[in-house]
């Protein structure tokens, strides 16, 4: 049971590339959520789904993309790289949302620096 | 915006001391106070978590408390120790309608030996 998988641990970009942080889960999870964390910051929420074909935003949605097509799998893309898109990126997901019986199961990040 | 507030930032803390660390939150339909651990490299873990009807909660080292009047709740690491050393998160939530978790901005813990 590998739980919430992300590739890759690592990326440089340069500015106006663009890119696919991948994440998969194997626990049959509905929810699934995209954070980013950047110093002193905590943790933005990005875009979540609650289950497969369904995605919708979060706090801070612009300059990225999702897609839900499986129950296993929410990937992120990121158009046009920025500066600003430099953080550390960390997919979860859950069985529910927001319940005590249901925490937030994480993956160990991407760490993405945009030059 | 619904916002939880997290204090100190930073905190070091030798061992064997006592860490504490605050949160307080706006939104009284909060429901759900969970702590997140987070070691560096590593993805947040759920660590402990009350519910407002208790005004305390201990597992092993770790305890919350919780103020509902003045909308505010503490993590307490007893005989804090090297290990400990991580990223603490509080979050809320409004759990009887399933709403997501708001997260505060972290508190980077520090237990020297």
């Amino acid at each position: 049971n590998a739980g919430v998988t992300q590739t890759p641990k690592f990326r440089i970009l340069k500015i106006g590339q663009s890119m696919t942080l991948q994440c998969t889960q194997d626990m049959n999870h509905n929810y699934m959520y995209w954070y980013r964390q950047d110093p002193g910051m905590g943790l933005k929420l990005i875009y979540y789904s609650v289950g497969a074909g369904i995605t919708d935003k979060g706090e801070v949605p612009n300059g990225y993309n999702v897609s839900r097509s499986t129950t296993e799998d929410f990937p992120l893309r990121l158009e046009l790289a920025a500066p600003s898109q430099t953080s550390v990126y960390f997919c979860a997901s859950s069985y529910q949302a927001g319940r005590a019986n249901s925490p937030l199961h994480f993956g160990n990040g991407t760490r993405l620096t945009v030059t | 915006q619904q916002q939880v507030k997290q204090s100190p930032q930073s905190l070091i803390v030798q061992k064997g001391g006592i860490s504490i660390i605050n949160c307080a939150y706006e939104n009284t339909a909060f429901d759900y106070f969970p702590w997140y651990q987070q070691f560096p490299g590593k993805g947040p873990a759920l660590l402990i978590a009350i519910r407002p009807d208790v005004s305390e909660k201990k597992e092993g080292r770790f305890t919350i408390s919780f103020n509902k009047s003045a909308k505010q709740f503490s993590l307490h690491i007893m005989d804090s120790q090297p290990g400990d050393s991580a990223t603490y998160f509080c979050a809320a939530s409004k759990e009887t309608s399933g709403s997501r978790l708001t997260f505060g901005e972290g508190t980077q813990l520090t237990v020297n030996p």
